[in-house]
């Protein structure tokens, strides 16, 4: 079975400051990852996505993450916070080493990221 | 980009009212699509696995009497909520993901994101 651990269920921030959220999984055979933020009464947003080659993936509004399969982490990271950053930020794996979570999403709990003026 | 549309994105009715909710995939096709409940301050769980044609695949726990899923075609599927109860309010999403292409109708791209609907807010009173 897979899963999916996010470090911290809040992170705060100032405006400008480096943005770094957690992400750690479990799987028996790499898996695709991904991230997702979600803002108040609405569905998930990709932000970006591992699946093959580059272990630096670049997503959209200025995130990053990258994989490393030695410490089974996948964390996110924007060099600069914005205020519009504010959200609750989602770790996914989908499972393909077969049985009943193959190519299934598994998400972490989530964290949520307060940005301060 | 791909697009999901879920619809109603707020539903407040009366216990034993059934629901029902749709997700459509606006510009792909999606052989599967998937429903997650997330309750307040927490992750989202898969509820099931909708394919077009054939019945929905449930995750343990999961009742496939109280929630009904039908895949009708390969860019709706709906979930009805029968018989609605106040512990049934939750905040309900589905996902698509478009079909591989070229490959047998019934494979989805495992490296193709999901996509998420923007939910739906079910209050039972």
């Amino acid at each position: 079975a897979q899963s999916v651990t996010q470090l911290g269920s809040h992170v705060s921030v100032s405006e400008g400051a480096l943005v770094l959220l957690r992400c750690n999984y479990s799987s028996s055979v790499p898996p695709y990852l991904f991230w997702y933020v979600q803002y108040p009464n609405q569905g998930l947003q990709l932000l970006l996505k591992y699946t093959t080659g580059a272990t630096l993936v670049k997503g959209i509004n200025g995130f990053e993450a990258e994989f490393k399969k030695s410490e089974t982490s996948f964390h996110l990271t924007k060099p600069s916070a914005h205020m519009s950053d504010a959200a609750e930020y989602f770790c996914a794996v989908r499972g393909l080493a077969g049985g009943t979570s193959y190519g299934k999403l598994t998400f972490g709990q989530g964290t949520i990221l307060t940005v301060h003026p | 980009g791909a697009v999901v549309s879920q619809h109603p994105s707020r539903v407040i009715c009366k216990s034993g009212t059934s629901v029902k909710i749709e997700c459509r995939s606006l510009d792909f096709q999606a052989t599967t699509m998937f429903w997650y409940r997330q309750f307040p301050k927490k992750s989202l769980m898969l509820m099931a696995t909708s394919n077009e044609g054939s019945k929905a695949t449930y995750e343990q726990g999961v009742e496939k009497d109280k929630f009904l899923i039908n895949h009708a075609s390969l860019t709706l599927s709906t979930l009805t909520v029968t018989s609605a109860h106040p512990e049934d309010s939750s905040f309900y999403i589905c996902s698509a993901t478009p079909r591989e292409q070229g490959a047998n109708i019934s494979v989805f791209s495992l490296n193709q994101p999901q996509h998420f609907g923007d939910g739906t807010r079910l209050s039972i009173l």
